[in-house]
C-alpha cells in the first residue's frame, strides 16, 4: 500500500533561514510519481512540483529545491531564505501508476511559518 | 496550467437539506476526476474516484448514498451531500486528470460546507 510520511508537524523559522521540510514514501510500484503542494490558508492547493520514479535529477525553482532519493524513499523540499508568504501548509503526495489506479496519497502536512 | 473550478466556493446550509457542489476542468477534459474531504488542520482524505460515464468509486467509509457523485461529461463532476448534518461540515475540495502520462491532478479551489 502506498504512504505518505511527513514527519515534521510544525516548523517555525525567521525570515531568510533556510527550512526543509521532510517527505519518506513508502510505494511497491517501480512507475509512481510524487508531487508537493502548498496550501496558504486561503485553502487552495497550489501544485509546485511533480517528480517521476525515474528522474532523481534534483531540482531547483528559484528558491524551492527538492531533492529525490530512491535509496531512502526520500523526496524532500527546501526553501532557502524563506520569507513569510511561505507560510502555508505543504503536502506531499504520492500516485502509483499500476497499483490503485493512480490515486494519491497524502501526507498528513507540514505547518510552515516564517516570522518576520 | 489547467484550470479547475468549483461552485459555489462556499455554502451554508441547514441540517437536512441537500447541497450540491461543481467541479469544472475549464481547459481540458478531465477522464477522471477525484473529491477530497479536508477537516481543520488535517490532510486531504480521498473520498470517491469518478470517471466520466461510469459509477463513481468509493473510498472505504465513504456512504456512496450520502454522498452522490456524477460525472456526466468530460468537464463536469457534481457531488451531491445528502440530508446534511453538521458532522459534514467540511472542505470539500475536487481535482481533476486528463489522459496522458504523469498523473498530475488539478485541484480546483474548494468549497467550505457549513451546515448548521
Amino acid at each position: 500500500a502506498q504512504k505518505v510520511t511527513q514527519a515534521q508537524t510544525e516548523i517555525s523559522v525567521v525570515e531568510k533561514e533556510d527550512v526543509t521540510l521532510d517527505c519518506v514514501y513508502e510505494t511497491r510500484d517501480t512507475t509512481y510519481y510524487l508531487f508537493w503542494y502548498k496550501q496558504p490558508p486561503s485553502g487552495e492547493l497550489v501544485f509546485l512540483i511533480r517528480r517521476n520514479s525515474f528522474d532523481e535529477q534534483n531540482e531547483i525553482s528559484g528558491r524551492y529545491s527538492w531533492n529525490f532519493q530512491k535509496s531512502t524513499s526520500s523526496f524532500n523540499f527546501t526553501i532557502t531564505a524563506s520569507q513569510v508568504v511561505d507560510s502555508a501548509v505543504y503536502f506531499c503526495a504520492l500516485s502509483e501508476r499500476y497499483t490503485n489506479a493512480g490515486k494519491s496519497t497524502f501526507g498528513d502536512g507540514t505547518t510552515l511559518t516564517v516570522k518576520p | 496550467g489547467a484550470v479547475v473550478s468549483q461552485h459555489p466556493s462556499w455554502v451554508i446550509c441547514k441540517s437536512g437539506t441537500s447541497v450540491k457542489i461543481e467541479c469544472r476542468s475549464l481547459d481540458f477534459q478531465a477522464t477522471t476526476m477525484f473529491w477530497y474531504r479536508q477537516f481543520p488542520k488535517q490532510s486531504l482524505m480521498l473520498m470517491a474516484t469518478s470517471n466520466e460515464g461510469s459509477k463513481a468509486t468509493y473510498e472505504q467509509g465513504v456512504e456512496k448514498d450520502k454522498f452522490l457523485i456524477n460525472h456526466a461529461s468530460l468537464t463536469l463532476s457534481t457531488l451531491t451531500v445528502t440530508s446534511a448534518h453538521p458532522e459534514d461540515s467540511s472542505f470539500y475540495i475536487c481535482s481533476a486528470r486528463g489522459q496522458g502520462a504523469g498523473f498530475e491532478q488539478f485541484f480546483g479551489p474548494g468549497t467550505r460546507l457549513t451546515v448548521l
